[in-house]
């Protein structure tokens, strides 16, 4: 079975320019989530979709960030216009409603790392 | 949120036991603790999750003491593999499993041959 899937892997902007992030979750999975550490921070908690519904978005920093999930599956993350403070590396998961399945935490993608000079 | 406390880094040798620590005083009664593994260059990855007392599954074993203060997350004869770090995470199960429980610093276990 294959893993969350994230691309790009690495991302080199200008700021003030758009880039978008995608992130293909488990088969299944209903719930989606997107993390992010800047650099020397901890991983941060974004948002979460359950389906195609934003669950929570009290982690998105600002007005610049704009998260959808399509149908329900894939999910893409952007960030427009690009600041230099959004460089990182920025993670997507996936899960399944842990009331049916517990104690199966999350699946995390390998990370999209963004620079912004 | 609970916060959480553990060590920065840890040392270990091949085919020992480890056993990582975390602090968390302010735990709430509906929180849970939960485990995550992170190599470099990857996403975490799910170790273990529990409430109370012992949780074992095919990788770790979680002791919980009764006054939930603290766990311990423990791994049976570690290998060179098991280099990575470590997070304690505690949240409510609707909070963790939305995400929203603090990663923290984590815990950087190096095993040596």
């Amino acid at each position: 079975e294959a893993g969350v899937t994230q691309f790009p892997s690495h991302s080199v902007i200008e700021k003030g320019q758009t880039v978008t992030l995608r992130c293909d979750p488990i088969s299944g999975h209903d719930n989606l989530y997107w993390y992010r550490r800047v650099m020397g921070k901890e991983i941060k908690f974004l948002l979460h979709f359950v389906k195609e519904s934003k669950q929570d978005e009290s982690g998105m920093p600002n007005n610049r960030f704009l998260a959808e999930r399509t149908g329900g599956t894939y999910s893409t993350l952007k960030v427009q216009p690009a600041e230099l403070e959004d460089s990182g590396v920025y993670f997507c998961a996936s899960s399944q409603d842990f009331r049916e399945f517990p104690g199966m935490g999350q699946f995390f993608g390998p990370g999209t790392r963004l620079t912004v000079l | 949120l609970a916060k959480t406390t553990q060590p920065i880094s840890m040392d270990s040798y091949e085919g020992q036991e480890v056993n990582i620590t975390c602090s968390h005083n302010n735990i709430a009664t509906n929180d849970y603790i939960t485990w995550y593994q992170q190599f470099p260059s990857q996403g975490p990855r799910f170790i273990i999750q529990g409430y109370k007392t012992k949780v074992t599954n095919e990788v770790a074993s979680l002791f919980i003491p009764a006054d939930r203060k603290s766990s311990t997350l423990s791994l049976p004869r570690v290998s060179l593999s098991d280099t990575a770090v470590y997070y304690c995470l505690v949240g409510d199960i609707v909070d963790t499993n939305a995400g929203k429980s603090t990663f923290g610093d984590g815990t950087t276990l190096t095993v040596k041959p």
